[in-house]
């Protein structure tokens, strides 16, 4: 039982460089998240998804763009990183209902030099 | 959104209970409060949620005040392995925006 897989777990970029951080749950969730965390701070939300083809901003969308291939997988893509975008990123899952808890991935280490 | 204010660092003795506090003074009716947790540098971990009611499972209690402006999360008995950074998030229950702030970094000595 996996839950929320995020890979790559580590990732340095030369400022310009694109990539791609990818998430996969295993808990039938419709909704999906990316938040990013910067040393020291608290989390801060990028993207979400509430349900397949579907995706709303964050507070800090800007620099990011994401897919919501279909209802496993959301994927947020740097398109020309910079150093401001060195940070760890989660990707997480919320299931239906009141609790509707967040399950969280092992984060994704990014640095831009 | 209700946006909520929590002190940014507290202390607690082993063994003794940690009340973490939060306000969130312009909560709607509609809005749940959810307490998570973020230990060292894994992903947030839910703890417990409440509209009205305190609530208590098995790892915490909530207490929620009567006109709902602020709630405290209580550790009845704090171990070393609580030690981390504890959010109080209010969320409206058909919302999916689900932002989490700055917290409060709880220590526990022993």
């Amino acid at each position: 039982n996996a839950g929320v897989t995020q890979t790559p777990k580590f990732q340095v970029l030369k400022t310009g460089q694109s990539m791609t951080l990818q998430c996969a749950q295993d808990m039938n969730h419709n909704s999906m998240y990316w938040y990013r965390q910067d040393p020291g701070m608290g989390l801060r939300l990028i993207y979400y998804s509430a349900s397949e083809g579907t995706t709303d901003k964050g507070e800090v969308p800007n620099g990011y763009n994401v897919s919501r291939l279909n209802k496993r997988e959301f994927s947020l893509r740097l398109e020309s990183a910079a150093p401001s975008q060195t940070s760890v990123y989660f990707c997480a899952s919320r299931g239906r209902g009141i609790r509707g808890e967040l399950f969280f991935g092992e984060g994704s280490r990014l640095t831009v030099l | 959104d209700a946006k909520t204010t929590q002190p940014p660092s507290m202390d607690c003795a082993e063994g003794r209970a940690a009340n973490l506090p939060c306000n969130h003074s312009t909560i709607s009716g509609n809005e749940y409060v959810y307490w998570y947790r973020q230990i060292h540098s894994q992903g947030p971990q839910y703890i417990i949620h409440g509209l009205k009611n305190n609530e208590t499972n098995e790892m915490a209690s909530l207490i929620i005040t009567e006109d709902r402006k602020s709630s405290t999360l209580i550790l009845p008995h704090a171990t070393l392995r609580d030690t981390a950074v504890y959010y109080c998030i209010v969320r409206v229950d058909n919302n999916n925006d689900m932002r989490f702030g700055a917290g409060t970094r709880l220590t526990v000595k022993p």
